[in-house]
C-alpha cells in the first residue's frame, strides 16, 4: 500500500540553529498538508501545497513540494522553544484515503 | 478551540465493556474522521463519513463502530476491545471531500485517550 515515510524520526538542536523534515511518500500526491502536534496535543494544520516546485513561506517556516509531486520538505529558521512537537506531512490517496507520514519530532534545547 | 470537540478525554475500560466515543464540529463542514494514533506508529484513518454517508473503512475491525447521526456529531461505539487498541482516538473534519477525494485540510479534536485493560 502506499506509505509516506519522514526522515529523522527524531532530531535534537539547540535554540538558534535550523531544522529540516524531508517526507517521501511512495506514490504521487495530488497535494501535501503538513500538520504540527504538540506534546499532548493534537495535530494542527500548517499548510497545503498543491502545485509541482511550490514553495510557500510562514515566517520562520519554509515548505517545499517536489517537483515530481512525491517529497516535500520542511524547514525551519532559527529554531525556537515554541517549535517543539512533531511534524507529519500527509496526502491523499486513491477513493477517500488519506496517509499521514511517521512524523518526525523535534526537540529545541534552551 | 479548533471547533472539533470530543468526549471523554479519558477513558479506561476492560475488555469486556462497551462505551461510546463523541465527536463534535462546530465548523459546519461536512465531512468528519475518526483516526487512530498509536505510539510509534502514523495516524492511521478508521472511518470517513461525507454528509453523514460512511464513504471509507479502512479495515477496522468490528469491535469499532461508528456511527454519524448528523454532520455535526460523529461516534464510535467500542465493544470487546484489545488491550492494543489502547491509542489516542483522534476525531477531524473538513469542508468536505473535494472532488470525491480526501484532500480538504482537516481540524482534530483534542482525541481521547483510550486505555483497554
Amino acid at each position: 500500500g502506499q506509505q509516506v515515510m519522514q526522515i529523522p524520526q527524531y532530531q535534537h538542536v539547540q535554540e538558534g540553529e535550523d531544522f529540516t523534515t524531508y517526507c517521501n511518500s511512495s506514490t504521487t500526491l495530488s497535494n501535501i498538508q503538513w500538520y504540527k502536534q504538540r506534546p499532548g496535543g493534537h495535530p494542527v494544520f500548517l499548510i497545503q501545497l498543491v502545485k509541482s516546485g511550490e514553495v510557500k513561506k510562514q515566517k520562520r517556516l519554509t515548505f517545499q513540494f517536489g517537483e515530481a509531486k512525491k517529497n516535500s520538505s520542511l524547514h525551519i529558521t532559527a529554531t525556537q522553544t515554541t517549535d517543539v512537537g512533531t511534524y507529519f506531512c500527509a496526502g491523499p490517496g486513491t477513493g477517500n484515503q488519506f496517509y499521514f507520514g511517521t512524523g518526525t519530532s523535534l526537540t529545541v534545547i534552551p | 478551540e479548533t471547533g472539533v470537540t470530543q468526549t471523554p478525554r479519558h477513558l479506561v475500560m476492560g475488555m469486556t465493556n462497551k462505551k461510546s466515543l463523541k465527536c463534535e464540529q462546530h465548523l459546519g463542514h461536512n465531512a468528519m474522521y475518526w483516526y487512530k494514533q498509536s505510539a510509534k506508529k502514523p495516524l492511521e484513518l478508521m472511518f470517513v463519513y461525507s454528509l453523514e454517508e460512511r464513504v471509507e473503512n479502512n479495515s477496522v475491525p468490528s469491535r469499532f463502530s461508528p456511527e454519524c447521526p448528523n454532520s455535526s456529531h460523529l461516534f464510535l461505539h467500542l465493544h470487546t476491545l484489545q488491550p492494543e487498541d489502547s491509542a489516542l482516538y483522534l476525531c477531524a473534519s473538513s469542508q468536505d471531500l473535494a472532488g470525491g477525494l480526501l484532500s480538504g485540510t482537516q481540524y482534530f479534536g483534542p482525541g481521547t485517550r483510550l486505555t483497554v485493560l
